[in-house]
């Protein structure tokens, strides 16, 4: 069964860049879509942007100048950059894959969502 | 951007009860449209997609319909891990995929 693990840092300052981690375990990076979302209590759930397997991104188009998600095959990682965070960016991020293989936008299994909050 | 509304806000039921939860579409997403539950301190996980299609797992007292912009997710008989929040999304116009807002059950 895979899982999903964030990693990173809680604490993020104002105008710094957030750089969270997803580890894949029981399964492979391949062949599927693997998205971060976000959700805080006054904006809800908000997709940021899948990457695939062969590295193909797309981005949500309110946050795709201060997003990157990349990944690393070889270990079965993907990582999400969020440049420039204020205090709006305080969120629990998620990391999440397509629940079938080479489709796009239904998610399932989610990672346990990991407490980011920018503050200084 | 599509925008999903869902109604109600909280829905006050006791086990056993039928829950019937909706949610509108800004616009048509023809059937690519889901529904994910949330526990209390746990990560979303799928129960419906494309409409009425349950997840792997997902047990049959789950069910959806709905077409273009309005949208169901019916539970039968609420058994007591069914008191959640629930969110529907929509994948038909994208990026961005786009979430509702919930609709928190909970006991009455």
């Amino acid at each position: 069964q895979v899982r999903l693990q964030e990693s990173g840092p809680g604490l993020v300052r104002p105008s710094r860049t957030l750089s969270l981690t997803c580890t894949v375990s029981g399964g492979s990076i391949s062949p599927y879509y693997w998205s971060w979302i976000r959700q805080t209590p006054g904006k809800g759930l908000q997709w940021l942007g899948y990457i695939s397997d062969t590295g193909t991104t797309k981005y949500n188009p309110a946050l795709t100048s201060r997003v990157t998600i990349s990944v690393d095959t070889a270990n079965n990682q993907f990582s999400l950059q969020l440049r420039s965070v204020t205090a709006a960016d305080t969120a629990i991020y998620y990391c999440a894959r397509d629940v079938f293989p080479h489709s796009e936008g239904w998610f399932d299994p989610w990672g346990q969502g990991i407490l980011v909050t920018v503050s200084s | 951007e599509i925008v999903l509304t869902q109604s109600p806000a909280t829905l006050s039921l006791s086990p056993g009860d039928r829950a019937t939860l909706s949610c509108r579409a800004s616009q048509s997403v023809s059937t690519f449209l889901s529904w994910y539950q949330q526990r209390p301190g746990q990560a979303p996980r799928l129960l419906i997609y494309d409409v009425s299609h349950r997840a792997p797992g997902i047990p049959a007292r789950f069910s959806g319909s709905g077409s273009g912009t309005d949208f169901t997710l019916t539970i039968t008989s609420l058994e007591p891990e069914d008191f959640a929040v629930y969110y529907c999304q929509q994948r038909a116009n994208w990026p961005p995929f786009t979430f509702g807002p919930g609709t928190k059950v909970d006991l009455e």
